[in-house]
């Protein structure tokens, strides 16, 4: 059964600190994707990456960064959370689009700011 | 990746079919039409996708217009599990992302 694994469901942390977003993914996926999601907002991309130490911007990337050292781990990093990054986060996979291409989502990561 | 518009909220009675319309009147020849949703508390899950035929799968049925205008998601037996927002994308081939919508909250209805 294939996986998108975040390492948490829910977060609590305060304003200032750095933050680490875990995902991990079982499926040999070249693509991972990190999405945000606020109620009237929907989903919302933050960063993507298409390969081992490559990445793009999304829609939204101000206040973040991202690392993937490895295949299967794509990491979202808040260097210095502040309240309005208080949001449910979403990883995905997907190979990279041939003929159609199905992502795969984690649960979500529900991350409170205070 | 052209937009799509789609209707705030539906509801359906549970056992009759759901059809959830989805207008993408500036779609280009290269691009498909992608369905996925997102049942509450969980990540979105892909449903079907389509270019220019219909399809159908064991979870839906994707109608989508000569024209590629506009396509219809059927649900043919509702379920109260397909209570659920429902995201309608369109995307070129080869394009790394997805880019989601507001999409329709479908509640399934007793």
């Amino acid at each position: 059964d294939v996986k998108v694994t975040q390492s948490s469901r829910y977060l609590v942390k305060r304003t200032g600190e750095k933050v680490f977003l875990e995902c991990v993914q079982d499926m040999d996926h070249e693509n991972m994707f990190w999405y945000r999601q606020d109620p009237g907002l929907g989903l919302r991309l933050i960063y993507f990456s298409y390969d081992v130490k490559m990445k793009e911007k999304g829609d939204i990337p101000e206040g973040y960064s991202v690392s993937r050292e490895k295949k299967e781990r794509f990491s979202l990093i808040l260097e210095s959370a502040s309240t309005n990054q208080t949001s449910m986060y979403l990883c995905a996979s997907s190979f990279p689009d041939r003929q159609y291409t199905e992502a795969f989502f984690g649960q979500g990561t529900r991350l409170t700011v205070v | 990746d052209a937009k799509t518009t789609q209707p705030p909220s539906m509801d359906c009675a549970e056992g009759r079919a759901a059809n959830l319309p989805c207008n993408h009147s500036t779609i280009s020849g290269n691009e498909y039409v992608y369905w996925y949703r997102q049942i509450h508390s969980q990540g979105p899950q892909y449903i079907i996708h389509g270019l220019k035929n219909n399809e159908t799968n064991e979870m839906a049925s994707l109608i989508i217009t000569e024209d590629r205008k506009s396509s219809t998601l059927i649900l043919p037996h509702a379920t109260l599990r397909d209570t659920a927002v429902y995201y309608c994308i369109v995307r070129v081939q080869g394009a790394q992302k997805l880019v989601f919508g507001q999409g329709t909250r479908l509640t399934i209805n007793p």
